[in-house]
């Protein structure tokens, strides 16, 4: 069974960084490839960014209002994905999900973990 | 990028049919054939119904089906049950990046 689970949320300051990871089982992770999205609390989605298998170039690719700011890796040796977040704002406050890609869609998806920014 | 637009809800009784809209431009959905719908029930993740426009996801019931005109794209419920209660939400491909749509509460009364 396919499965994804997300962890390292918490409480944050403004300015302060954090790193979520997403650990993969049951398929294929080196061929995969991943992403993040997120929503904030009552609001909808909001695709972050995806990352390609290494064998399609691993290539990254992020929305315009967490450029610079989040970083997507992989480590397929611990079939993990990481969200790297820094200068985080209190706008950045939501439920962040990964989840699998298909042919341009967002196959199967971890159950979340919540990002808190406040002071 | 800007959200697709999307009615914020719609209802119908047990056993007819709705349908929810997704407008984009044609920079996503009039652009690609990749638009998603998604289903979230309430404190749990996305769920995929349906990918390029008219792909059931495995599992999905053939009661959902998606469509796309122009920069709209569709999704439709037949034969509405009580446990297709959720918010939707589509997607579109807009040529390296995704855009979600503003999301569709479903009634079921």
């Amino acid at each position: 069974e396919m499965q994804l689970v997300e962890s390292g949320g918490g409480l944050v300051e403004p300015g302060g960084s954090l790193r979520l990871s997403c650990e993969a089982s049951g398929f294929s992770f080196t061929n995969a490839w991943l992403s993040w999205a997120r929503q904030a609390p009552g609001k909808g989605l909001e695709w972050i960014g995806h990352i390609r298998s290494w064998a399609d170039g691993g290539t990254l690719y992020y929305t315009e209002s967490v450029e610079g700011r989040f970083t997507i890796s992989r480590d397929d040796s611990k079939r993990t994905l990481y969200l790297h977040m820094n200068s985080l704002e209190i706008e950045d406050t939501a439920i962040y999900y990964c989840s699998t890609m298909g042919s341009a869609s967002f196959n199967s998806w971890g159950q979340g973990t919540l990002v808190t920014v406040s002071s | 990028q800007s959200a697709l637009t999307q009615p914020r809800s719609v209802s119908g009784s047990p056993g007819q049919s709705v349908t929810i809209f997704c407008t984009g431009t044609s920079s996503d959905v009039g652009g690609y054939n990749y638009v998603s719908w998604y289903q979230q029930l309430p404190g749990k993740a996305p769920k995929l119904m349906i990918y390029d426009v008219t792909q059931r996801h495995s599992g999905v019931p053939d009661r959902f089906s998606g469509s796309k005109s122009g920069n709209t794209a569709s999704l439709v419920i037949s034969g509405l049950r009580a446990e297709d209660e959720a918010d939707y939400y589509c997607c579109s491909y807009a040529g390296s990046d995704y855009v979600f749509g503003t999301g569709t509460k479903v009634t079921v009364l």
